[in-house]
C-alpha cells in the first residue's frame, strides 16, 4: 500500500508559469488536505476536500485552487505562480474528515518560483 | 495571529534523559490536540494526541499533558533515543472545523 503519493518531488518554477501539484491516495479516505510548510510559520492549511465533489478554503488559499473529481485524487494548481509561493507543499488525508481523524501526510513537493 | 504556539524552535537533550516540548494556545475553542513528528525529506506522521475532557495521554515513552486553564499542552519522552530526533508539531482543532492549526515547530536533537 503506497498511501499518498505526491509529484513531482521537486519543481523549478518561472514566476507566471501555471503549476499543478499532483496528489493521489488509495486508503480510500474521504477527506484531503493541501498544506504549505514555511520556515517559522509551521504547517498552513490551503485548501481542503471533505469529500469528493466538495472543497473548502483553509488559512492560506489565495493563489492557489483545487478540484476533487474523484475520491483519490486532489490536485493542487497555482494558476500564475510567484516568488511567495516558493515553499514545501504536504497532501494529506483522513478517514472522514472528523478532527479526531488522523491525517496522513504525503511525502511532499518542494517548489521554487523565480 | 499564531493561534498555536512553540517558542522554542530547538532543543538538544542527553539521551536517556526526558525530552519536554511546550505548545501553548490562543483560541478557547480548541478541543483537540496532536503531536506530529517530521523527519527530513518526509511528511509528518501522527505521534499523539489528547482531547480536551482529559489531562494526560499516555502513549509508550510519549505523554502528552494538557493545562486548558493555562492553554499550554507539553509532549514528554522518557526515555529519549537518537532516532527521536525530528522536528515536533503541536496541532490543535475545534469541533465542527475540520481543520487542524499547527504550530512552527520545535527542532529536537538527542545526543548519544
Amino acid at each position: 500500500i503506497a498511501g499518498i503519493t505526491q509529484a513531482p518531488t521537486s519543481q523549478i518554477l518561472a514566476a507566471g508559469r501555471r503549476m499543478t501539484l499532483r496528489c493521489t491516495q488509495d486508503m480510500r479516505h474521504n477527506a484531503m488536505y493541501w498544506y504549505r510548510q514555511d520556515l517559522g510559520l509551521g504547517l498552513r492549511l490551503i485548501h481542503y476536500s471533505n469529500t469528493a465533489g466538495t472543497t473548502g478554503k483553509g488559512e492560506v488559499p489565495d493563489g492557489y485552487s483545487v478540484s476533487r473529481a474523484n475520491t483519490d485524487d486532489f490536485p493542487l494548481t497555482l494558476a500564475s505562480a510567484v516568488p511567495s509561493q516558493t515553499s514545501v507543499y504536504f497532501c494529506a488525508s483522513s478517514e472522514s474528515g472528523g478532527v479526531t481523524d488522523t491525517q496522513y501526510f504525503g511525502p511532499g513537493t518542494r517548489l521554487t518560483v523565480l | 495571529d499564531q493561534q498555536v504556539k512553540q517558542n522554542s524552535p530547538s532543543l538538544s537533550v542527553q539521551e536517556g534523559r526526558i525530552s519536554i516540548l511546550n505548545c501553548d494556545y490562543t483560541n478557547s475553542m480548541f478541543d483537540y490536540f496532536l503531536w506530529y513528528k517530521k523527519y527530513p525529506a518526509e511528511g509528518p506522521t501522527f505521534l499523539i494526541s489528547i482531547s480536551s475532557i482529559k489531562d494526560k495521554n499516555e502513549d509508550g515513552r510519549f505523554t502528552v499533558f494538557l493545562n486548558k486553564s493555562a492553554k499550554h499542552l507539553s509532549l514528554h519522552i522518557v526515555p529519549s533515543q537518537p532516532g527521536d530526533s525530528a522536528v515536533y508539531f503541536c496541532a490543535a482543532s475545534a469541533s465542527g472545523t475540520y481543520k487542524y492549526i499547527f504550530g512552527t515547530g520545535t527542532r529536537l536533537k538527542v545526543l548519544a
